[in-house]
Formats: C-alpha cells, sequence, structure tokens
C-alpha cells in the first residue's frame, strides 16, 4: 500500500523556471513532512520539511505549500538552477511512529 | 566530519552466500535505518533501531537479518541472498527517530550497489 504518492516521476524545467512536485497522503495521523534531495551516487540528504499547523515554509528558494484538508503537499523550486537536477523524495511521518514513509520520487532535470 | 559510512559501495555476488553491509556513524546517533532503493518504488524501509539492542521490523524485512550491539554500528545481513534482493540500499541515522520533536534530520550514507546473481 502505498501511503504517499508523488508526482510526477520525472520533470524537465527550464533554467529559471518553476519546479513543482506534488505529494498525496492517506494517513491522518501523519505530522511530518519532509523533502529530501539526492544527486548520483550519493544519499538523499534533507532539504526542507513541514509540521500541519503551517500552510507553507519558505527557504531560499524552495518552498513547501500545505493542504491539510486535501492530504496534500508540495514543493515549489522558484527560479530552478542547472545545480537543481536531482531526484526528489517526499515523505511523511508521526512522532509516535518510527519510521518516515517516502514517496517513490521525482527525477528534476533543469536545462539550460 | 560527521558523516553515515556504508561497506561496501558495490558488491557483485551469487545466491546463497552470506554477505554484510557495514554501517557506522560517528553522530552519536540514537535511531538507526536501513532502506533499499528501486526503480519506482522509492526509498523502503527494512529495518530500524531505536538504540543498542533495540530494532524492529520496517516495511520490507523479508530476507534481511540487523543488529545493534554498539550505538555506532548497524550491519545489515543477507543470510542466503536471492537475485529479488539486488537493489540500492542506504543506511541512515538521526539523532532520534526521525518524526520526533524538531526537526531530526536523517543523514544517509552513499549506500551500497547489490548485485545478486
Amino acid at each position: 500500500q502505498q501511503q504517499v504518492k508523488q508526482s510526477p516521476q520525472s520533470l524537465i524545467v527550464q533554467k529559471g523556471g518553476i519546479s513543482i512536485i506534488n505529494c498525496a497522503y492517506e494517513n491522518t495521523a501523519f505530522d511530518y513532512f519532509p523533502w529530501y534531495q539526492q544527486f548520483p551516487g550519493k544519499g538523499p540528504a534533507l532539504l526542507i520539511a513541514i509540521r500541519p499547523d503551517v500552510s507553507e515554509k519558505k527557504e531560499g528558494r524552495f518552498t513547501i505549500s500545505f493542504n491539510k484538508s486535501a492530504k496534500q503537499f508540495s514543493l515549489h523550486i522558484m527560479d530552478s538552477q542547472p545545480g537543481d537536477s536531482a531526484t526528489y523524495f517526499c515523505a511523511a511521518g508521526t512522532g509516535t511512529a518510527s519510521k518516515l514513509t517516502f514517496g517513490t520520487g521525482t527525477r528534476l532535470q533543469v536545462t539550460l | 566530519e560527521a558523516q553515515v559510512t556504508q561497506n561496501p559501495r558495490y558488491l557483485i555476488t551469487v545466491t546463497g552466500k552470506k554477505l554484510t553491509v557495514t554501517c557506522s556513524q560517528n553522530m552519536n546517533h540514537e535511531y538507526m535505518s536501513w532502506y533499499r532503493q528501486d526503480p519506482g518504488l522509492g526509498l523502503r524501509q527494512i529495518y530500524y533501531s531505536m538504540n543498542v539492542e533495540v530494532t524492529d521490523k520496517g516495511d520490507v524485512p523479508e530476507g534481511y537479518k540487523v543488529s545493534r550491539k554498539e550505538k555506532r554500528n548497524f550491519p545489515l545481513i543477507l543470510e542466503s541472498p536471492s537475485p529479488n534482493q539486488t537493489s540500492l540500499y542506504f543506511c541512515a541515522s538521526s539523532l532520534r527517530f526521525p518524526a520526533g520533536g524538531g526537526n531530526q534530520p536523517q543523514h544517509f550514507g552513499d549506500g551500497t550497489r547489490l548485485s545478486i546473481l
């Protein structure tokens, strides 16, 4: 059972454009929603995370938008750069469960 | 430098030959975890450990064993590997379980690519 559904599977964006990756979850007990960034040959690294008490969190060019009623959250990358080309994973977890459930990943390519 | 170290990085082996992938962290983290990454399936948790001598199954534990005798080490053991265990494996650690109070990011190793023929 896929508890966190991520889309699209792959995304090509021009330099300077906005990249948007979406995730939907089923478990209403989830209360922690991180995004991880993975470069080829490396492990994932935490990019940004949000808790459901806020609807948006911004760190530099990266923004998480969270819609609790729709059980959806998304990552927006403003002014996308070639260096942002990577695979992005959303995830969800709860304070009482000792694990994160990851989405299937989105491969982002930013072209010149 | 704070890091999670996995060894080996690459391994090609044959069905049924026992193997161990080691994982070590130098951040005094309590929580450690193993994931496998497969195309189209994302990261799936195999086992995790809340602390020394405390381990539990993740989502896909079949065919794997782990142990946590020391805080810094969390080896993944495949007693009788099969081709369906061919995958990219990641070890991760965090101060406490990843969704605990405050941001508790998981730190990942660089992965072990395992091929079982």
